[in-house]
Protein backbone atom coordinates (compact mmCIF):
# COMPACT_ATOMS: atom_id res chain seq x y z
CA UNK A 1 0.00 0.00 0.00
CA UNK A 2 1.57 3.34 -1.13
CA UNK A 3 1.32 5.89 1.76
CA UNK A 4 1.76 9.71 2.42
CA UNK A 5 2.65 10.00 6.32
CA UNK A 6 2.16 13.43 7.87
CA UNK A 7 2.40 14.70 11.73
CA UNK A 8 -1.39 15.06 12.42
CA UNK A 9 -0.45 18.15 14.71
CA UNK A 10 -1.60 20.50 15.87
CA UNK A 11 0.68 22.58 15.14
CA UNK A 12 0.82 25.87 16.56
CA UNK A 13 3.15 28.98 15.78
CA UNK A 14 2.62 32.62 16.65
CA UNK A 15 1.85 35.22 14.24
CA UNK A 16 4.21 36.01 11.97
CA UNK A 17 6.58 33.21 12.73
CA UNK A 18 7.39 30.31 10.19
CA UNK A 19 5.34 27.68 10.03
CA UNK A 20 7.29 24.53 8.60
CA UNK A 21 4.80 21.11 7.57
CA UNK A 22 6.73 17.74 6.52
CA UNK A 23 5.13 14.87 4.89
CA UNK A 24 7.08 11.51 3.47
CA UNK A 25 6.30 9.05 0.96
CA UNK A 26 6.40 5.29 0.52
CA UNK A 27 6.47 5.29 -3.43
CA UNK A 28 9.17 6.60 -5.19
CA UNK A 29 7.81 6.22 -8.18
CA UNK A 30 6.11 9.45 -7.42
CA UNK A 31 6.59 12.08 -9.89
CA UNK A 32 4.68 15.21 -8.28
CA UNK A 33 3.51 16.74 -5.34
CA UNK A 34 0.88 18.86 -3.80
CA UNK A 35 -0.12 20.63 -0.58
CA UNK A 36 -3.85 21.23 -0.59
CA UNK A 37 -5.59 23.51 2.32
CA UNK A 38 -8.56 22.81 3.49
CA UNK A 39 -10.58 24.75 6.20
CA UNK A 40 -12.87 23.08 8.48
CA UNK A 41 -15.69 21.76 7.26
CA UNK A 42 -14.94 23.15 3.20
CA UNK A 43 -13.24 21.07 0.43
CA UNK A 44 -9.19 21.01 -0.55
CA UNK A 45 -7.67 23.96 -2.31
CA UNK A 46 -4.26 24.11 -4.19
CA UNK A 47 -1.72 25.79 -2.21
CA UNK A 48 1.30 24.58 -4.29
CA UNK A 49 2.54 21.74 -6.13
CA UNK A 50 6.42 20.37 -6.94
CA UNK A 51 7.98 18.09 -9.03
CA UNK A 52 11.58 19.12 -8.90
CA UNK A 53 14.07 18.17 -6.87
CA UNK A 54 14.42 21.76 -4.59
CA UNK A 55 12.68 24.60 -3.63
CA UNK A 56 9.75 26.37 -5.03
CA UNK A 57 8.43 29.51 -3.55
CA UNK A 58 5.38 31.51 -4.04
CA UNK A 59 4.33 34.39 -2.45
CA UNK A 60 4.76 33.51 1.26
CA UNK A 61 4.61 29.97 0.57
CA UNK A 62 7.71 27.54 -0.28
CA UNK A 63 7.87 23.93 -1.20
CA UNK A 64 10.65 21.61 -0.81
CA UNK A 65 11.68 18.38 -2.42
CA UNK A 66 13.87 15.64 -1.84
CA UNK A 67 13.11 12.75 -3.74
CA UNK A 68 16.33 10.98 -2.36
CA UNK A 69 15.20 11.33 1.03
CA UNK A 70 11.28 10.82 -0.16
CA UNK A 71 10.27 13.65 1.47
CA UNK A 72 7.90 17.17 1.16
CA UNK A 73 7.74 19.68 3.06
CA UNK A 74 5.92 23.71 3.22
CA UNK A 75 6.87 26.55 4.95
CA UNK A 76 4.89 29.25 5.94
CA UNK A 77 6.47 32.32 6.38
CA UNK A 78 4.97 35.53 8.35
CA UNK A 79 1.87 32.84 9.00
CA UNK A 80 -1.51 34.69 9.65
CA UNK A 81 -4.38 33.09 11.85
CA UNK A 82 -6.24 32.96 8.28
CA UNK A 83 -3.66 30.27 7.85
CA UNK A 84 -5.20 28.58 10.19
CA UNK A 85 -6.76 24.93 8.35
CA UNK A 86 -5.55 21.67 7.94
CA UNK A 87 -2.56 21.05 4.82
CA UNK A 88 -2.70 18.06 3.33
CA UNK A 89 -0.04 16.31 1.28
CA UNK A 90 -0.94 14.28 -2.20
CA UNK A 91 1.59 11.84 -3.66
CA UNK A 92 0.75 11.70 -7.39
CA UNK A 93 0.88 8.13 -8.66
CA UNK A 94 0.52 5.88 -11.82
CA UNK A 95 -2.30 6.66 -13.58
CA UNK A 96 -2.61 10.35 -12.29
CA UNK A 97 -4.28 8.78 -8.52
CA UNK A 98 -3.27 11.17 -5.73
CA UNK A 99 -2.57 9.82 -2.47
CA UNK A 100 -3.48 11.76 0.09
CA UNK A 101 -1.62 12.20 3.80
CA UNK A 102 -3.84 12.63 6.62
CA UNK A 103 -3.20 15.91 6.99
CA UNK A 104 -1.99 18.63 9.91
CA UNK A 105 -3.55 21.27 11.85
CA UNK A 106 -2.04 24.50 11.88
CA UNK A 107 -3.35 27.12 14.23
CA UNK A 108 -1.88 30.12 14.17
CA UNK A 109 -2.06 32.37 17.45
CA UNK A 110 -2.31 36.09 17.34
CA UNK B 1 -18.25 30.98 -13.78
CA UNK B 2 -16.11 27.17 -14.61
CA UNK B 3 -16.09 24.94 -11.96
CA UNK B 4 -17.18 22.01 -10.02
CA UNK B 5 -20.65 21.42 -8.26
CA UNK B 6 -21.66 18.93 -5.59
CA UNK B 7 -25.16 18.32 -5.43
CA UNK B 8 -26.77 18.16 -2.49
CA UNK B 9 -24.87 19.90 0.16
CA UNK B 10 -26.12 17.43 2.70
CA UNK B 11 -27.84 14.04 2.65
CA UNK B 12 -29.36 12.08 5.06
CA UNK B 13 -29.99 8.69 4.38
CA UNK B 14 -31.47 5.60 5.97
CA UNK B 15 -30.36 1.96 6.82
CA UNK B 16 -30.69 -0.48 3.60
CA UNK B 17 -31.17 2.84 1.16
CA UNK B 18 -29.17 3.82 -2.02
CA UNK B 19 -28.33 7.43 -2.91
CA UNK B 20 -26.82 8.83 -5.20
CA UNK B 21 -24.28 11.93 -5.31
CA UNK B 22 -24.50 14.59 -8.04
CA UNK B 23 -21.00 16.09 -9.88
CA UNK B 24 -21.05 18.01 -12.58
CA UNK B 25 -18.11 20.01 -14.14
CA UNK B 26 -17.60 22.71 -16.80
CA UNK B 27 -13.99 22.77 -16.81
CA UNK B 28 -14.00 20.71 -20.09
CA UNK B 29 -12.19 18.35 -18.28
CA UNK B 30 -11.47 14.53 -19.46
CA UNK B 31 -10.59 12.90 -15.69
CA UNK B 32 -12.82 12.90 -12.97
CA UNK B 33 -12.34 11.61 -9.10
CA UNK B 34 -14.75 10.04 -6.30
CA UNK B 35 -13.20 10.27 -2.79
CA UNK B 36 -14.16 9.83 0.50
CA UNK B 37 -12.92 11.97 3.65
CA UNK B 38 -13.35 10.40 7.56
CA UNK B 39 -13.02 12.95 10.41
CA UNK B 40 -9.50 13.18 11.26
CA UNK B 41 -8.33 11.48 8.43
CA UNK B 42 -7.01 12.25 4.36
CA UNK B 43 -8.80 11.83 1.17
CA UNK B 44 -9.49 8.24 0.14
CA UNK B 45 -10.35 7.19 -3.41
CA UNK B 46 -13.39 5.66 -4.35
CA UNK B 47 -13.46 5.42 -7.82
CA UNK B 48 -12.10 7.10 -10.79
CA UNK B 49 -12.92 7.84 -14.45
CA UNK B 50 -9.94 9.22 -17.37
CA UNK B 51 -12.54 9.24 -20.43
CA UNK B 52 -16.53 9.03 -20.11
CA UNK B 53 -17.89 6.12 -20.45
CA UNK B 54 -14.92 4.31 -18.81
CA UNK B 55 -13.77 4.24 -14.90
CA UNK B 56 -12.23 2.31 -12.63
CA UNK B 57 -12.02 1.50 -8.82
CA UNK B 58 -9.97 3.13 -6.10
CA UNK B 59 -9.01 1.99 -2.88
CA UNK B 60 -12.07 1.89 -1.06
CA UNK B 61 -14.81 0.57 -4.00
CA UNK B 62 -16.87 -1.73 -2.13
CA UNK B 63 -20.20 -0.40 -1.84
CA UNK B 64 -20.12 2.12 -4.06
CA UNK B 65 -21.23 2.59 -7.88
CA UNK B 66 -20.67 5.43 -10.60
CA UNK B 67 -21.22 5.81 -14.16
CA UNK B 68 -19.53 8.79 -17.28
CA UNK B 69 -22.30 8.88 -19.56
CA UNK B 70 -21.18 12.53 -20.45
CA UNK B 71 -17.85 13.78 -19.81
CA UNK B 72 -19.28 16.85 -17.44
CA UNK B 73 -21.05 14.18 -15.21
CA UNK B 74 -19.69 12.18 -12.55
CA UNK B 75 -22.43 10.50 -10.39
CA UNK B 76 -21.75 8.17 -7.30
CA UNK B 77 -24.15 5.93 -5.79
CA UNK B 78 -23.54 5.21 -2.47
CA UNK B 79 -25.47 1.49 -2.13
CA UNK B 80 -26.81 -0.46 0.66
CA UNK B 81 -23.91 -2.65 0.73
CA UNK B 82 -21.58 0.21 1.92
CA UNK B 83 -21.52 -0.75 5.53
CA UNK B 84 -20.62 2.88 7.49
CA UNK B 85 -21.48 5.23 4.44
CA UNK B 86 -21.77 8.33 6.84
CA UNK B 87 -18.55 10.86 5.42
CA UNK B 88 -17.53 13.50 3.45
CA UNK B 89 -17.76 13.07 -0.17
CA UNK B 90 -15.61 15.14 -2.32
CA UNK B 91 -15.78 15.21 -6.37
CA UNK B 92 -12.63 16.21 -8.29
CA UNK B 93 -11.83 16.76 -11.59
CA UNK B 94 -8.34 17.40 -14.05
CA UNK B 95 -7.65 18.39 -17.23
CA UNK B 96 -5.02 15.51 -18.30
CA UNK B 97 -3.88 17.50 -20.64
CA UNK B 98 -1.51 20.00 -18.71
CA UNK B 99 1.92 19.61 -17.59
CA UNK B 100 1.05 19.57 -13.80
CA UNK B 101 -2.09 16.92 -12.86
CA UNK B 102 -4.13 19.14 -10.69
CA UNK B 103 -7.08 17.91 -9.61
CA UNK B 104 -9.85 20.36 -8.77
CA UNK B 105 -12.07 19.23 -5.92
CA UNK B 106 -16.19 20.51 -5.41
CA UNK B 107 -17.49 21.90 -1.84
CA UNK B 108 -18.50 18.35 -1.39
CA UNK B 109 -21.12 15.92 0.18
CA UNK B 110 -22.01 15.65 3.95
CA UNK B 111 -23.46 11.95 3.81
CA UNK B 112 -25.06 10.74 7.01
CA UNK B 113 -26.83 7.66 7.72
CA UNK B 114 -29.39 7.97 10.26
Amino acid sequence: QKEVEQNSGPLSVPEGAIASLNCTYSDRGSQSFFWYRQYSGKSPELIMFIYSNGDKEDGRFTAQLNKASQYVSLLIRDSQPSDSATYLCAAMEYGNKLVFGAGTILRVKS
Amino acid sequence: DGGITQSPKYLFRKEGQNVTLSCEQNLNHDAMYWYRQDPGQGLRLIYYSQIVNDFQKGDIAEGYSVSREKKESFPLTVTSAQKNPTAFYLCASQDRGRSYNEQFFGPGTRLTVL
